[in-house]
C-alpha cells in the first residue's frame, strides 16, 4: 500500500516568505507527527496529532510555526516569515492505532532551504 | 546533557566484520527503546525494538542495560548494504507517543 507522502520534496524560499508543507499519512493511521532534521543532526520533534484530541505543540520552536490536520488525515505545517535557521528537512510520520505509537512510518521529507 | 547520546562515528569496517554501537539515555524512567536506520538523504526506518531480555533479528542483536542506562546494537557479518546511520530512539515515558532520537552513528562497510 501507499506510504506516507510529503510535498513538495524540495522548497527554496526567500527569507521572510511563508511556506506550507503537506503530509499525507498512511490510510487508517490515527497518529501523525512532524519532525525536522538539520544537517548532521538528530530528529527534533515539532508537533503530534492523535485523532480528534488537541495536538501536542510542545516542540514548535516559535509562534511562526503552526500545523493543522484536517479530517483526521492530511496535515499542513506552515512556517511564517521564514528565517535561514529554518532550513532543514521536515519529516512527517504516522503510526497505526494498533501497532504501538512507537512504530512510526516516515515520509521522504521536504527539504526546505531559506535563502 | 542530551537525552539520548550516541557516538557519531563514522565506524569504518570491512565486510564480514562485527561492529557494535552503544547509546546512553538520561531519563531513568524511559519505557521503550528502538533502533532506526537512516540511509543518506532518506527517511528513518524502524530496524528493531529493544527488549529488556535482549533480542535478535538475523545478524542484528539489540540489548538494553537499564541499570547503566544504555542500549547496544551488534551487527554480525557486516554487508556493504549495512552502510547507513543508525539512530538510537527512546520513549521517555512521560507520554506514550513521543520519541527522542539520538543524532545517529554512521557506519561505513568497505569491500
Amino acid at each position: 500500500g501507499a506510504g506516507v507522502s510529503q510535498s513538495p520534496s524540495n522548497k527554496v524560499t526567500e527569507k521572510g516568505k511563508d511556506v506550507e508543507l503537506r503530509c499525507d499519512p498512511i490510510s487508517g493511521h490515527t497518529a501523525l507527527y512532524w519532525y525536522r532534521q538539520s544537517l548532521g543532526q538528530g530528529l527534533e520533534f515539532l508537533i503530534y496529532f492523535q485523532g480528534n484530541s488537541a495536538p501536542d505543540k510542545s516542540g514548535l520552536p516559535s509562534d511562526r510555526f503552526s500545523a493543522e490536520r484536517t479530517g483526521g488525515s492530511v496535515s499542513t505545517l506552515t512556517i511564517q516569515r521564514t528565517q535561514q535557521e529554518d532550513s532543514a528537512v521536515y519529516l512527517c510520520a504516522s503510526s497505526p492505532p494498533w501497532g504501538g505509537r512507537s512504530e512510526q512510518y516516515f515520509g521522504p521529507g521536504t527539504r526546505l532551504t531559506v535563502t | 546533557r542530551k537525552e539520548v547520546e550516541q557516538d557519531p562515528g563514522p565506524f569504518n569496517v570491512p565486510e564480514g566484520a562485527t561492529v557494535a554501537f552503544n547509546c546512553t539515555y538520561s531519563n531513568s524512567a524511559s519505557q521503550s527503546f528502538f533502533w532506526y536506520r537512516q540511509d543518506c538523504r532518506k527517511e528513518p526506518k524502524l530496524l528493531m525494538s529493544v527488549y529488556s531480555s535482549g533480542n535478535e533479528d538475523g545478524r542484528f542483536t539489540a540489548q538494553l542495560n537499564r541499570a547503566s542506562q544504555y542500549i547496544s546494537l551488534l551487527i554480525r557479518d557486516s554487508k556493504l548494504s549495512d552502510s547507513a546511520t543508525y539512530l538510537c530512539v527512546v520513549n521517555p515515558g512521560d507520554s506514550s507517543y513521543k520519541l527522542i532520537f539520538g543524532s545517529g552513528t554512521r557506519l561505513l562497510v568497505r569491500p
